[in-house]
Parts: C-alpha cells; sequence; structure tokens
C-alpha cells in the first residue's frame, strides 16, 4: 500500500535559522511528489512539483529535493511569514485504481519566531 | 483570475441530516477532487472526477458521493450524517487530473 511519512511532526525555528522537512514515500511507481503549503483553517496552496530523481525546484526561501525514496524540503533563512503546515502528496503511476489519488502526509507544522 | 471556490464556507448540521457541498474550478480545468481533512492530518482523497465521469474513489461509505456537471463544477453529497463526518472539505481542480492540483479555501462542516 502506498505510504507518505514526514517528519518531523513539528519544528519550532529562529528567524534566519535554515533547517529541512522530510517526505519518505513507498510507492509501486512515482507519477509526481508534490510540495504545499497550508495556514489555519485554508486549503492547501500549491509549492511545488517533482517529477524524478535527481529533480531540484526553487522558489524564495523553499528549494524541494527528490530521490528514490525521499523528498526535502529546505528552508533557508526562515522569516515568521513562512509559518505554516507543510504537506506532500505522492501521486502513484497512473493505473485505473490510481487515476488522480495523490496520497498526502500528516504534514509538518512549521513556526519561525522573530 | 479566480481560483478554486467552495461554498459555504462554513456548515452546521444535525446527525443524521444530509448535506451539500459545491465547487467550481479554475477556468480551463476539467477535473475536480474532493478530500477530507480532519484536525491534525493530511487530506484524504475522496473522489476524482474528469469530464464529468467518476475517475477514482477513496475510502469512503456510500453516503458520500459526488457529480460533476457539464460546465466542470461539482457537488459532494454526504448522507445520513455522522458526528465523525465533521472536518475541513477540500476541492481541488487539475487540468485532468494527474497533474498538480489547486486547492480552494474549504469548507469547514460541523456535525453536531
Amino acid at each position: 500500500e502506498d505510504q507518505v511519512t514526514q517528519s518531523p511532526e513539528a519544528l519550532r525555528l529562529q528567524e534566519g535559522e535554515s533547517s529541512s522537512l522530510n517526505c519518505s514515500y513507498t510507492v509501486s511507481g512515482l507519477r509526481g511528489l508534490f510540495w504545499y503549503r497550508q495556514d489555519p483553517g485554508k486549503g492547501p496552496e500549491f509549492l511545488f512539483t517533482l517529477y524524478s530523481a535527481g529533480e531540484e525546484k526553487e522558489k524564495e526561501r523553499l528549494k524541494a529535493t527528490l530521490t528514490k525514496k525521499e523528498s526535502f524540503l529546505h528552508i533557508t533563512a526562515p522569516k515568521p511569514e513562512d509559518s505554516a503546515t507543510y504537506l506532500c502528496a505522492v501521486h502513484p503511476t497512473v493505473t485505473t485504481d490510481s487515476w488522480g489519488k495523490f496520497q498526502f502526509g500528516a504534514g509538518t507544522q512549521v513556526v519561525v519566531t522573530p | 483570475d479566480a481560483g478554486v471556490t467552495q461554498s459555504p464556507t462554513h456548515l452546521i448540521k444535525t446527525r443524521g441530516q444530509h448535506v451539500t457541498l459545491r465547487c467550481s474550478p479554475i477556468s480551463g480545468h476539467k477535473s475536480v477532487s474532493w478530500y477530507q481533512q480532519v484536525l491534525g492530518q493530511g487530506p484524504q482523497f475522496i473522489f476524482q472526477y474528469y469530464e464529468k465521469e467518476e475517475r477514482g474513489r477513496g475510502n469512503f461509505p456510500d453516503r458520500f458521493s459526488a457529480r460533476q456537471f457539464p460546465n466542470y463544477s461539482s457537488e459532494l453529497n454526504v448522507n445520513a450524517l455522522l458526528l465523525g463526518d465533521s472536518a475541513l472539505y477540500l476541492c481541488a481542480s487539475s487540468l485532468n487530473g494527474n497533474t498538480e492540483a489547486f486547492f480552494g479555501q474549504g469548507t469547514r462542516l460541523t456535525v453536531v
């Protein structure tokens, strides 16, 4: 069965203190891995899509990387406005059973203090 | 550009009642997915529709049903509500169901 595990569950950072979030996954075949940011009570906001091992994507202070078993979201010199829950989701290789079925992890709650 | 819109934003229902949630996708997107998110967990996949046909279904009871209309908007229906159905219900739209999905703000359903 497809599984997505995110660690740590929660992370408290000082402003400017860089860190990394981990997303480990088990799927029979990976079509894509997605990172989202979610603020309390709101819908997830799309950040990145990664398709193959070795791929990297960057946006402002965020950088996502992908290997065959896991993905990392690196937060460089975070600011308080980066405080949110970061979710990763995997989309298995498309079959009749997996069409559109994104499997989400539980998320990492990040708090950045001034 | 209008993003994904969901209505209503909040809803309180009594056990045993029925509820209908609505979603309008991003213009040009033909696929809509529904997710349930309980506090502290990631979204759980309920349904996906593409070109008005159901293409995927998660592990939810038959009390949950959905449909997609010719204009690609969608409804999620839940019958015989249980306390455990209280959650944030999220709608996501994508071009074809297998590319990145963009979420609405969600409908917060509380069952009392």
